[in-house]
């Protein structure tokens, strides 16, 4: 079956701009996570929806980021006003169950803010 | 709060000899503890996990790990390392309850002689 899906796989952008990343779970898995990953380094949590609402979104730096998941699928990602140190790559997990279940990870959207 | 620490940014070893990649955390209650596999351009991909059931655990492409509390350890492990395993790999904790993101180590990078 299809696994995680992230539109782009690349995206590159100027200081200032607005942007979206979109992420596509496995169908049927409730839980979904967001990631970055910044060059040589393990990925740092920045989001977590449960259905439709963002359980936790602690890892988000500032208020610039923002992230929606309107129906309990499809997530997008929203970053306004980039700067290049939002420059990663963005990765989305999904998971059918909170509770320690694996998550299945996406290839990964990477950003680049010049 | 959860840390993992992974010791080695990079490893290096010889086509057929063993495989040691160090693991330690941190963590405030019992944990959930994940060998994750990325290979250049792909996603993560689950190696192994520890869910509070048996304290040896195997996992796919012959790699285990084991967890040891007293230590707070969870090095994984090869007999004989394949040039198919350089990668990179991370170490991850969870809660494994409510809300289940991921807190990652650094990463290690394993290259493989022949």
């Amino acid at each position: 079956g299809a696994g995680v899906s992230q539109t782009p796989s690349n995206k590159v952008t100027e200081k200032g701009k607005y942007v979206e990343l979109r992420c596509d779970p496995i169908s049927g898995h409730t839980a979904l996570y967001w990631y970055r990953q910044s060059l040589g380094q393990g990925p740092e949590f920045l989001i977590y929806f449960q259905g439709t609402g963002a359980a936790d979104d602690s890892g988000l730096p500032n208020d610039r980021f923002f992230a929606v998941r309107p129906e309990g699928s499809v997530s997008t990602l929203k970053i306004q006003r980039t700067e290049r140190g939002d420059s990663a790559v963005y990765l989305c997990a999904s998971s059918s169950s909170g509770g320690g279940g694996e998550q299945f990870f996406g290839p990964g959207t990477r950003l680049t803010v010049l | 709060a959860q840390s993992v620490t992974q010791l080695g940014s990079h490893v290096s070893v010889s086509e057929g000899a063993l495989v040691l990649l160090r693991c330690n955390y941190s963590s405030s209650v019992p944990p959930y503890l994940f060998w994750y596999v990325q290979y250049p351009n792909q996603g993560l991909q689950l190696l192994l996990k520890y869910t509070s059931a048996a304290t040896l655990v195997k996992g796919i492409n012959g790699f285990e790990a084991e967890f040891k509390k007293s230590e707070t350890s969870f090095h994984l492990t090869k007999p004989s390392a394949h040039m198919s395993d350089a990668a990179e790999y991370f170490c991850a904790v969870t809660r494994g309850n409510a809300g289940n993101m991921l807190t990652f180590g650094g990463g290690t990078r394993l290259m493989v002689k022949p």
